[in-house]
This record gives C-alpha cells, sequence and structure tokens, in this order.
C-alpha cells in the first residue's frame, strides 16, 4: 500500500527553526507537495521537490531524497502566525496526491 | 470573485438526504477535484475531473457522485447521505490535471446526523 508518514505534533518556539520530516513509500514517485493550513481553513501551497536537493523560499526550505523516500519541510525565524498544520503530499505514478495527515505545529511564545 | 467558492460553508443534515455541494472557480483551471478530510487521516480522493465533460473515481467515490458541464463549476452530490459522510469536503483546482499545483476552496463542514 501507498504511505505517507509525519509525525502528528510538534512544539516549537518562536524564533526558533523546526524541522517537519516526511517519510512516503508510494507506487512512483513523480513529485513531493509541502501545504500549510491554519485550523478552519483550506491547505495552502508552500513548496514542490521533484529532484533531489533543497528548494528555499524565504523562512521555508525544503529538501528531498528520492532514494531514502524522504522529504523535510524548515521553518527559520519562527513566528506565531506560522503555528498550523504542515501536510506532506506525494504525487504517484499514476499522477495522484496521496496525502499525509499533517503535522500539527505550535508555536510557543 | 477571485479563486475558488464553496457553498454552503457548513450543513447540517439528516441521513437519507440528499445535498449538493457546489464548487465554482474563475481561474480557468481545466482540472478540478473532491477531498475530504477526517481527523488523524490525510486529504483523501473522491472524484476528480482532467477536463469540462470528464470525470473521474478517487480514492473514496462510493455515495458520491459529480458533473463538469462546464470549466468553472463542479459540484458533488451526496445521493442518500449516511453519518460516516461527516466531514470537511474541500474542493481544489489545477491549470492542468497531472503536472501542476493544487488550490483549494475554503471547504464545507457537512454533519450527517
Amino acid at each position: 500500500g501507498q504511505n505517507i508518514d509525519q509525525p502528528t505534533e510538534m512544539t516549537a518556539t518562536e524564533g526558533a527553526i523546526v524541522q517537519i520530516n516526511c517519510t512516503y513509500q508510494t507506487s512512483g514517485f513523480n513529485g513531493l507537495f509541502w501545504y500549510q493550513q491554519h485550523a478552519g481553513e483550506a491547505p495552502t501551497f508552500l513548496s514542490y521537490n521533484v529532484l533531489d536537493g533543497l528548494e528555499e523560499k524565504g523562512r521555508f526550505s525544503s529538501f528531498l531524497s528520492r532514494s531514502k523516500g524522504y522529504s523535510y519541510l524548515l521553518l527559520k525565524e519562527l513566528q506565531m502566525k506560522d503555528s498550523a498544520s504542515y501536510l506532506c503530499a506525494v504525487r504517484d505514478s499514476n499522477y495522484q496526491l496521496i496525502w499525509g495527515a499533517g503535522t500539527k505545529l505550535i508555536i510557543k511564545p | 470573485i477571485a479563486g475558488i467558492t464553496q457553498a454552503p460553508t457548513s450543513q447540517i443534515l439528516a441521513a437519507g438526504r440528499r445535498m449538493t455541494l457546489r464548487c465554482t472557480q474563475d481561474m480557468r483551471h481545466n482540472a478540478m477535484y473532491w477531498y475530504r478530510q477526517d481527523l488523524g487521516l490525510g486529504l483523501r480522493l473522491i472524484h476528480y475531473s482532467n477536463t469540462a465533460g470528464t470525470t473521474g473515481k478517487g480514492e473514496v467515490p462510493d455515495g458520491y457522485s459529480v458533473s463538469r458541464a462546464n470549466t468553472d463549476d463542479f459540484p458533488l452530490t451526496l445521493a442518500s447521505a449516511v453519518p460516516s459522510q461527516t466531514s470537511v469536503y474541500f474542493c481544489a483546482s489545477s491549470v492542468e490535471g497531472s503536472t501542476d499545483t493544487q488550490y483549494f476552496g475554503p471547504g464545507t463542514r457537512l454533519t450527517v446526523l
């Protein structure tokens, strides 16, 4: 079966750095997405990786290792508004998105 | 409007009733999707449409139907609602079906009693 694993919940301090991991086992791979979802709101696109390596976008970076079936989202200089769930999704060989259950990130002052 | 809208925002429905969730986008995206989101689970694809006039089944299509008469609208119908269909429903769209980023509507919170 296809599986996306992420930690259920993480806590970090305002101003710090946090890394959210995602491991996947899917039938094929055609890219990995990270989305942010604030409570009660829609998921919004953060980043996309299809090749190995690091993609940087402001305070957020996303890393991919296809050989390890692994990705992480790195958030720097954490702000209270970064409190949200972070969803990892993999596009499989049929170009369907397989979603992880999400990681709830709690930021403390 | 700009983006994707969904209606209603929330609904409480008696089991056995028929319900249509509406989704409209004004971005001229070809592909549209319906997901359900349940606590502790990832988003699960119900149905999708790669272009107007075509639809396909996702991971959890049973009990749901869709139509795509034009580019902008993609309604989801529950023919006879059951309590297990209590969920938050998100509509999404992308420029093309297989290669593009999906953008989500605000969601519909549905409770079936």
